[in-house]
């Protein structure tokens, strides 16, 4: 089975542009999730979708958003970029929560975003 | 609200020497909680986890962990460290309780000197 994939790998950016970034989940998962990684603030979530609906959402301002397609790939998208939204950009895929399993979550390698 | 705590930002241990990475959990009920790892440059990979049953829970590479309840702990160790095992390790909870907000603890960073 394929892994999650995402895409692109690496991105650089300049401030005030704004960035899309994809995520295709391991088939049959229907969740996704996203995730930013920082040096000094860890692995912080954004937000999950399900079904094409978000499901959960983090703390993080309306920069931030997203959206899931029927096929359950998914895109982030940050607008008006800052200099602290340089990161690592986490995707997983889990099934559907299931008793028993828990929420176990399957992670893509990562988009880097870089931004000057 | 579940959530985890990892002792140790950095860990550093010598290549054969015991490894041994702390988690603590705070939790009402019995959780889920899982290990992952992180190798430079990658996402991140489940270790090993945990959910009902035994609880000492083996995973790859050769690390295990055991959930303790009367400790509210889920410490990661290994026998043996080898250079390969140099990564940044996270605990997670895996338990959902009405909406869930994963909330991953802090990583701890895993150096292995030769």
């Amino acid at each position: 089975k394929a892994g999650v994939t995402q895409t692109p790998r690496y991105l650089i950016k300049t401030r005030g542009q704004q960035v899309t970034l994809s995520c295709s989940p391991i088939s049959g998962h229907r969740s996704v999730s996203w995730y930013q990684q920082t040096p000094g603030q860890g692995l912080q979530f954004l937000f999950e979708y399900f079904s094409e609906t978000q499901r959960n959402k983090g703390n993080f301002p309306g920069r931030f958003s997203g959206r899931q397609f029927s096929n359950s790939r998914s895109e982030m998208n940050v607008s008006t970029l800052e200099l602290g939204d340089s990161a690592l950009y986490l995707c997983a895929s889990s099934r559907q929560y299931q008793q028993g399993i828990g929420y176990e979550q399957y992670f893509g390698p990562g988009t880097r975003l870089t931004v000057t | 609200a579940q959530s985890v705590t990892q002792l140790g930002s950095h860990v550093s241990v010598s290549e054969g020497a015991l490894v041994l990475l702390r988690c603590n959990y705070s939790s009402s009920v019995p959780p889920y909680l899982f290990w992952y790892v992180q190798y430079p440059n990658q996402g991140l990979q489940l270790l090993l986890k945990y959910t009902t049953g035994a609880t000492l829970v083996k995973g790859i590479n050769g690390f295990e962990a055991e959930f303790k309840k009367s400790e509210t702990s889920f410490h990661l160790t290994k026998p043996s460290a080898h250079m390969s095992d140099a990564a940044e390790y996270f605990c997670a909870p895996g338990s959902r309780r009405g909406s869930y907000i994963p909330t991953f603890g802090r990583g701890t960073s895993l150096i292995v000197h030769p």
